[in-house]
């Protein structure tokens, strides 16, 4: 069964860091793109970052580029999101999701989610 | 950014009764749709991805039509499991952008 599990969610001050991390089993993870979504209460999921197999292409949505950073360890099997200067509109549920097919672009499996909070 | 216009936001309907949800593209997106449903506290699950094709596992009353910019979702026969929000998502170019999500409310 595939299963992604998040952490490393918690309450942070405004310009400060958290660096989340997404557990994958179930599947071969060196085979997928992996992506990071975002969603706030009453609001759409937010795509935020993709990473390719290898780690050798990453993308950004303009709002966190040079603020967050994806990556990942496929020896470990984890995914991680380095979030530096972090504001108040950065309050959301984290998802990492799995692509169901490589570069397609579309998530087949969702962890449960980590909530980050930025506030003082 | 492309952006996903979903319609209507919420809609009120019975067990049985059949629901179709649209989703309008800012630009054409040839068939990159997918279809997410979305229960309270839960992760969106994939529905139909490539505007039409069922996602595995999911029930086939769940269908998926439309390309260019105009694309459609149909619940042919809305079961209690069915009550949730629903969100579009393109698949066309980064940045990757959802609807606004519509909520399917029990009459």
């Amino acid at each position: 069964e595939v299963q992604l599990v998040e952490s490393g969610g918690g309450l942070v001050q405004p310009g400060g860091s958290l660096r989340l991390s997404c557990a994958a089993s179930g599947f071969t993870f060196s085979n997928y793109w992996m992506t990071w979504v975002r969603q706030t209460p009453g609001n759409g999921p937010e795509w935020l970052a993709n990473i390719k197999q290898d780690g050798s292409e990453k993308y950004y949505l303009d709002s966190v580029k040079g603020r967050f950073t994806i990556s990942r360890d496929n020896a470990k099997n984890s995914l991680y999101l380095q979030m530096d200067s972090l504001r108040a509109e950065d309050t959301a549920v984290y998802y990492c999701a799995r692509d169901k097919v490589a570069g397609a672009s579309l998530f087949d499996s969702w962890g449960q989610g980590t909530l980050v909070t930025v506030s003082s | 950014d492309i952006q996903m216009t979903q319609s209507p936001s919420s809609l009120s309907a019975s067990v049985g009764d059949r629901v179709t949800i649209t989703c309008r593209a800012s630009q054409t997106i040839s068939t990159y749709l997918n279809w997410y449903q979305q229960r309270p506290g839960k992760a969106p699950k994939l529905l139909i991805y490539a505007a039409s094709s069922l996602q595995s596992g999911v029930p086939s009353r769940f269908s998926g039509s439309g390309s260019g910019t105009d694309f459609t979702l149909t619940i042919s026969s809305l079961q209690p499991e069915d009550f949730a929000t629903y969100y579009c998502q393109e698949s066309y170019n980064a940045p990757l952008t959802f609807g606004g999500g519509t909520t399917v409310e029990i009459k």
